[in-house]
């Protein structure tokens, strides 16, 4: 069967460091990869999506990057960070290319301070 | 353009008695929806999934949910409810550019009463 995973499960950074956040799939090859986040207290917001190695969408321009350097690898990373990259960071995978479903990672709670 | 309606964005249940959660779809096409749960602090979970065949679909949990194309609904509900149901729910729609990319409702939030 296959399995999402997402580390760190909770985060906590300073305004101006680093982030990497990463998600791994098993089970299932060339997967469909997403990153969304969720500010507290609204709705889903899809941040990047890849459709295989190294091919990367962005939706909202922003201060976050991603990148999928191996096949079930899901990498978002920030080099500054703000305080409104704070959010819980949910990865998600699906497979085919019509409508299906996505199936979510159980996601980080990232905090800026 | 696709777009989906939840129409509470909270509501509020006695343990025991029926669910009721509403979502409206506007699509210019036949749509996939969907319906996910989420825990606090937990990923989302696929409750069931419509993908034009029929139109009464059960999902996990005593869930289920009509589509109905006349009224562009497709509500959730479930005739009992459980403590363990609170949680926040979105109804989902499919989008028409592919990649299996989904276009969120903003989410009920369901609480259960003893």
């Amino acid at each position: 069967s296959q399995t999402i995973h997402q580390w760190p499960a909770t985060l906590v950074q300073p305004v101006g460091s680093p982030l990497s956040l990463e998600c791994t799939v098993e089970g299932t090859s060339n997967p469909n990869l997403y990153w969304y986040r969720q500010a507290a207290g609204r709705g889903l917001q899809l941040l990047f999506y890849s459709v295989g190695i190294g091919q990367i969408s962005s939706e909202v321009p922003q201060n976050l990057s991603a990148s999928r350097p191996q096949d079930r690898q899901f990498i978002l990373s920030s080099k500054k960070l703000l305080l409104s990259d704070s959010g819980f960071y949910l990865c998600a995978w699906s497979v085919g290319s019509g409508t299906y479903e996505q199936y979510f990672g159980p996601g980080t709670r990232l905090t800026v301070t | 353009a696709q777009s989906v309606t939840q129409l509470d964005s909270h509501v509020s249940v006695s343990e025991g008695t029926p669910v009721l959660l509403r979502c409206n779809y506007s699509s210019s096409y036949s749509p996939s929806l969907f319906w996910y749960v989420q825990h606090p602090n937990k990923g989302l979970q696929l409750l069931l999934k419509y993908t034009s065949a029929a139109t009464l679909v059960k999902g996990i949990n005593g869930f289920e949910a009509e589509f109905k194309k006349s009224e562009t609904s497709f509500h959730l509900t479930k005739p009992s409810a459980h403590m363990s149901d609170a949680a926040e729910y979105f109804c989902v729609v499919s989008d028409q550019g592919g990649y299996n990319k989904l276009i969120f409702g903003a989410g009920t939030r369901l609480a259960v009463h003893p």
